[in-house]
């Protein structure tokens, strides 16, 4: 049974352009999270979909956007690229927007801007 | 959304129990209380999580303060794996399935 996968693994871009990432959730969860985390910090609540929607959002701009398709798996996307950009890009998936479930993270997408 | 405070680092000997406390003063009463836990370069793990009453579970098990204010996450024989970043987080269930994570404990175990 796979748990959550991301894709790519590594990535490295240049201020200004933008930057697609990957998600698969793990087998029968439907909702999938996005997180930021920094160097040195713990992660940071980007944004939840659900049913395709977004759901709750943390303090990001709208620079930071997403997507989920039918079958759950969901991409983040960023544009316009900033040097504070960079971080570990995790996804996590969860049975149920409101379930209390645990959410299952992934092991991310380190992504540096050059 | 709710704080923890927990100390920056800790220290265990290989073998030896370890209590990692934890802080939220502010907890609501439909917070839960999650605990992960992060290896180095991978992404953090579920270890257990509890409303009221003590939690056990294979991996540790997490004791709540009567006034909900602490907690405490108890590994009952610290192993070289266990050295991660631990990450009490508080969650209400009414506000949807995110977690807001703070700094974390580091715990280095000790051979």
């Amino acid at each position: 049974d796979a748990g959550v996968t991301q894709s790519p693994t590594h990535l490295i871009k240049t201020r200004g352009q933008q930057v697609t990432l990957r998600c698969s959730p793990k087998s029968g969860h439907d909702t999938v999270s996005w997180y930021q985390q920094a160097l040195g910090q713990g992660p940071q609540f980007i944004f939840q979909y659900y049913e395709e929607e977004e759901r709750q959002r943390g303090n990001f701009p709208d620079r930071f956007s997403g997507h989920q398709f039918p079958n759950y798996s969901s991409e983040l996307n960023v544009n316009a690229l900033l040097l504070g950009d960079s971080a570990l890009y995790l996804c996590a998936s969860s049975p149920g927007a409101r379930s209390n479930q645990p959410q299952h993270f992934g092991d991310g997408t380190r992504l540096s801007i050059l | 959304d709710a704080k923890t405070t927990q100390p920056n680092s800790m220290e265990s000997n290989e073998e030896e129990p370890v209590h990692l406390p934890c802080n939220h003063s502010t907890i609501s009463g439909t917070d839960y209380i999650h605990w992960y836990r992060q290896l180095p370069s991978q992404g953090p793990e579920y270890v257990i999580h509890g409303l009221t009453s003590n939690v056990n579970n294979r991996m540790a098990s997490l004791a709540i303060a009567e006034d909900r204010k602490s907690s405490t996450l108890i590994l009952h024989r610290a192993t070289l794996r266990d050295a991660a970043v631990y990450y009490c987080i508080l969650r209400d269930q009414g506000t949807g399935n995110q977690f807001y994570f703070g700094t974390g404990t580091s715990l280095t175990v000790i051979p």
